[in-house]
């Protein structure tokens, strides 16, 4: 029940096309969402995360869908660049007492081609 | 304001020997802390999380073990290493009590031989 499971494992798309990755939790007790880039050889860094109160939320480029009755997320990265070819993670967690843990997906390798 | 350091960027080291790996926090207050293990090709494992000085929560047991004797400052270590110990270590904080988001480091890369 703490699972997120993230699909696709790797990605290619062509510039200027859409990148869409999707994750599907199962514990409806999560109530944070957010989507991590990495480089190689760097930690993640903070893309975007959204609170199940709303359906979408948009950051330049980047767009967080959220369904909750599917118990599903997903990151839409428009207009791809080559400098977005990183791996993306999403994650969720709840409240907890002791301070708020991360369950990560396991990844999504994207490559944008020229 | 905030940044996280962890070092070394990597380490080798021989199966059997001790580590430690360090992270230290600043400019903010009584973060939590947290250790995670990546491995290759997958996500991250959330390894130990604190929510203040001597408190340390472990979530997988395991050969490694974690401290926090100062306020900002969060250390892994093992007294044996083992091969399967090898990964990608990754320290994080986040603002007290719990808030959002948390914020990695860029890692330390321990390969066992």
């Amino acid at each position: 029940q703490q699972q997120v499971k993230q699909s696709p494992q790797s990605l290619i798309v062509q510039k200027g096309g859409i990148s869409i990755i999707n994750c599907a939790y199962e514990n409806t007790a999560f109530d944070y969402f957010p989507w991590y880039q990495q480089f190689p050889g760097k930690g993640p860094a903070l893309l975007i995360a959204i609170r199940p109160d709303v359906s979408e939320k948009k950051e330049g480029r980047f767009t967080i869908s959220f369904n909750k009755s599917a118990k599903q997320f997903s990151l839409h990265i428009m207009d791809s660049q080559p400098g977005d070819s990183a791996t993306y993670f999403c994650a969720a967690s709840m409240e907890a007492r002791g301070g708020n843990k991360l369950t990560f997906g396991t990844g999504t390798q994207l490559k944008v081609e020229l | 304001s905030q940044t996280i350091h962890q070092w070394p960027a990597t380490l080798v080291q021989p199966v059997g020997s001790p580590l430690s790996l360090e992270c230290t926090v600043e400019g903010t207050s009584n973060p939590n802390l947290y250790w995670y293990r990546q491995a290759a090709g997958r996500g991250l494992q959330l390894l130990f999380y604190s929510v203040g000085i001597g408190q340390i929560s472990s979530e997988v047991p395991q050969n490694l073990s974690a401290s926090r004797p100062q306020d900002r400052q969060f250390i892994l270590s093992s007294k044996k290493l083992l091969l399967s110990d090898s990964g990608f270590y990754l320290c994080a904080w986040s603002v007290y009590p719990g808030g959002q988001p948390q914020h990695f480091g860029d890692g330390t890369r321990l390969s066992i031989l």
